[in-house]
């Protein structure tokens, strides 16, 4: 059965620093990947999705980038964290190559705090 | 922007009786899915309604879809303490190839054992 992976699941970073979270799905290949943000007590917006190694889109414009060095594995990264970072980030996988996304299955999150 | 909007933003009941909520969205859509999120925790999926169908069940949960209002609803019927969690609508929009799946801000469901 197919499983994800998400860690740190809870991270408090100073302003300024580097970001590094990690997703790796097991149990599938050529997922597309998903990164979310949600802030607190609100739904999710939708950051970066791939459809296969290498290839990353973004949805909105911000202090974040990502990477698929492999092809189950998902990364957010930030070279300076801002206040405005903070939230809870979710993984997930869902279809495969690039086909019709049906359901979406999550990691656990990580909280990320920024101070 | 967000595709999808829930409606109510928090629905408080008792232990038995049935919780009710609706999602509006605003493109043409391949799927609309629901969704549950306990505190903390990522989202599980509850089921998925293609835009062909009408209605789909499963278990106690029995989701409705009206494309031409760009609207759904999903009910839980007999409500347990267990089902209080965040409820999100997802859409699949078609203009958007399919790839992204995008969420609604949520239902807050709360059921008082």
């Amino acid at each position: 059965s197919q499983t994800i992976h998400q860690w740190p699941a809870t991270l408090v970073q100073p302003v300024g620093s580097p970001l590094s979270l990690e997703c790796t799905v097991e149990g599938t290949s050529n997922p597309n990947l998903y990164w979310y943000r949600q802030a607190a007590g609100r739904g999710l917006q939708l950051l970066f999705y791939s459809v296969g190694i290498g290839q990353i889109s973004s949805e909105v414009p911000q202090n974040l980038s990502a990477s698929r060095p492999q092809d189950r594995q998902f990364i957010l990264s930030s070279k300076k964290l801002l206040l405005s970072d903070s939230g809870f980030y979710l993984c997930a996988w869902g279809g495969t190559s690039g086909s019709l996304t049906g359901e979406l299955f999550f990691g656990e999150g990580s909280r990320l705090t920024v101070l | 922007s967000q595709q999808g909007e829930e409606d109510p933003q928090a629905l408080s009941i008792q232990e038995g009786e049935n919780a009710t909520m609706n999602c509006s969205y605003k493109t043409s859509i391949n799927n609309l899915q629901w969704y549950r999120q306990n505190s903390g925790r990522g989202l599980v999926h509850l089921i998925l309604i293609r835009s062909n169908e009408r209605e789909k069940h499963s278990g106690r949960l029995r989701v409705t879809l009206d494309t031409s209002k760009k609207s759904s609803s999903l009910l839980i019927t007999a409500s347990r303490a267990a089902d209080t969690a965040s409820y999100f609508c997802a859409t699949t929009p078609l203009s958007r190839g399919g790839f992204k799946t995008i969420f609604g801000a949520g239902t807050r469901l709360f059921v008082k054992a």
